[in-house]
């Protein structure tokens, strides 16, 4: 079985470019979330969707920061403009029940 | 609000020996969830074990048990006959159960880093 696939799994950019990370839930999951880990604060949730609909964002850092989730499988979240601070390792996970999240393998983020 | 702490940054075990990974939560939820994850040098998220606050026993999966201890807001990892292969680092995560906007919401500690000597 496929789990939650994301990509790219490495980006590279230059502060001020957009950045659009991308993730497939594992089918038939209805939660997606996304998490951020970096060495200073760990791991920290972004933002998750239920049903399509997202949840709770209070983990966003701030305005530069969006999610989308247009269907069930699949789902965005982008950083525009993107700045060094962002340089991070982001997670997507999915759950059916809310209890076990099976993680994606991540996107590593570096932004120059 | 939630919080998790784990005290030990690292720790070394020697291979075929157990290991206890400590965990401390403070939370004002009634009911939530307890988790270990497991984050090798690759990179990926492992899920190793669940313990739910309401669970009366202590959760078992194959080498890994949860030792829960609620009054003491404890939830400490055991891995028992480690194996070269559990260096990694190991992650302790809550969550609130119940109600659709905070179910699954994980907060995870800093982690302990573990490392199997042969």
């Amino acid at each position: 079985d496929a789990g939650v696939i994301q990509s790219p799994r490495h980006e590279v950019t230059e502060m001020g470019q957009e950045v659009t990370l991308r993730c497939k839930p594992i089918s038939g999951h209805n939660s997606l979330f996304w998490y951020r880990q970096t060495m200073m604060r760990g791991l920290e949730l972004l933002i998750y969707f239920n049903n399509n609909v997202p949840i709770d964002d209070s983990g966003m850092p701030e305005d530069r920061f969006s999610a989308k989730m247009p269907n069930a499988s699949f789902s965005t979240l982008k950083i525009q403009p993107s700045e060094p601070r962002d340089s991070a390792v982001y997670f997507c996970a999915s759950s059916l029940t809310g209890y076990e999240q099976f993680f994606g393998p991540g996107t590593r983020l570096t932004v120059l | 609000a939630q919080k998790i702490t784990q005290t030990q940054p690292g720790m070394f075990v020697q291979e075929k020996e157990a290991v206890t990974l400590d965990c401390t939560y403070d939370t004002s939820d009634p009911s939530y969830g307890l988790f270990w994850y497991k984050q090798p040098s690759s990179g990926e998220m492992i899920f190793l074990i669940y313990q739910g606050s309401y669970d009366q026993q202590n959760a078992t999966e194959g080498r890994y048990s949860l030792n829960f201890q609620k009054a003491r807001k404890s939830a400490n990892l055991v891995i028992s006959a480690s194996q070269l292969g559990d260096s990694a680092m190991y992650f302790c995560a809550m969550s609130p159960l119940g109600g659709t906007d905070s179910w699954g919401k994980l907060q995870f500690g800093a982690g302990t880093q573990v490392v199997v000597t042969p």
